[in-house]
């Protein structure tokens, strides 16, 4: 079957850094996505990984471990408007098509 | 960048009418768009997946016949809610995948809000 896990809710502070972590298992991995999405709205794409390592991009930046089933977000010098849900996501090929399964989401705050 | 939009927005119905809802890429061509369905504070389900020319692969537990899709040309793909009930008001999310160039991921469209009352 296929199950990705993330924290539920965290909480940080301005300035601060923080790690959102996601661990999954699935058939025909073919990479890992991860999401920020402002309630009401629509996911924005943060980061792509399909190599084992860290990808940077300013402030984000996203690890993988394919081995272990392993990734991380790390968003650095946290600001207030990063208060959102941050969603990881695993695209696989199992079925001959891609599909992307979504992790259930992280709301994280960011408090002042 | 990669735009898509999504009609309408927002809709309110009647229980036991059809809403359809509309995907297209603005300034790119998608095989392949994927239909979500998001409640309250959870995450996106994929519904299905929609090919343009062929039938649309219907994720476990979504019944194909309540939920037509439609994916006529490259750049759109419709959601059509038959006979619509109080629980399928939910937050319905489409995204195209780009058919060339840039097809490492997937473009979200703003969301489509139903409410069937």
């Amino acid at each position: 079957g296929q199950n990705i896990d993330q924290p539920t809710e965290m909480t940080a502070t301005e300035g601060a850094i923080v790690q959102i972590n996601c661990t999954y298992q699935t058939s025909g991995f073919n990479g890992l996505f991860w999401y920020q999405q402002h309630a009401g709205e629509a996911p924005t794409f943060l980061s792509y990984n399909v190599l084992d390592g860290l990808e940077e991009k300013g402030r984000f930046s996203s690890f993988l471990s394919r081995s272990k089933g392993y990734s991380y977000l790390l968003l650095k010098e946290l600001q207030m408007k990063d208060s959102a849900s941050y969603l990881c996501a695993v695209r696989n090929d199992a079925s001959g098509t891609y599909k992307y399964i979504f992790g259930t989401g992280t709301r994280l705050k960011v408090l002042a | 960048g990669a735009v898509v939009s999504q009609h309408p927005s927002r809709v309110i119905c009647k229980s036991g009418t059809s809403v359809k809802i509309e995907c297209r890429s603005l300034d790119f061509q998608a095989t392949t768009m994927f239909w979500y369905r998001q409640f309250p504070k959870q995450s996106l389900m994929l519904m299905a997946t929609s090919n343009e020319g062929s039938k649309a692969t219907y994720e476990q537990g979504v019944e194909k016949d309540k939920f037509l899709i439609n994916h006529a040309s490259l750049t759109l793909s419709t959601l059509t809610v038959t006979s619509a009930h109080p629980e399928d008001s939910s937050f319905y999310i489409c995204s195209a995948r780009p058919s060339e160039g840039g097809a490492d991921t997937q473009y979200f469209g703003p969301g489509t809000r139903l409410t069937v009352l």
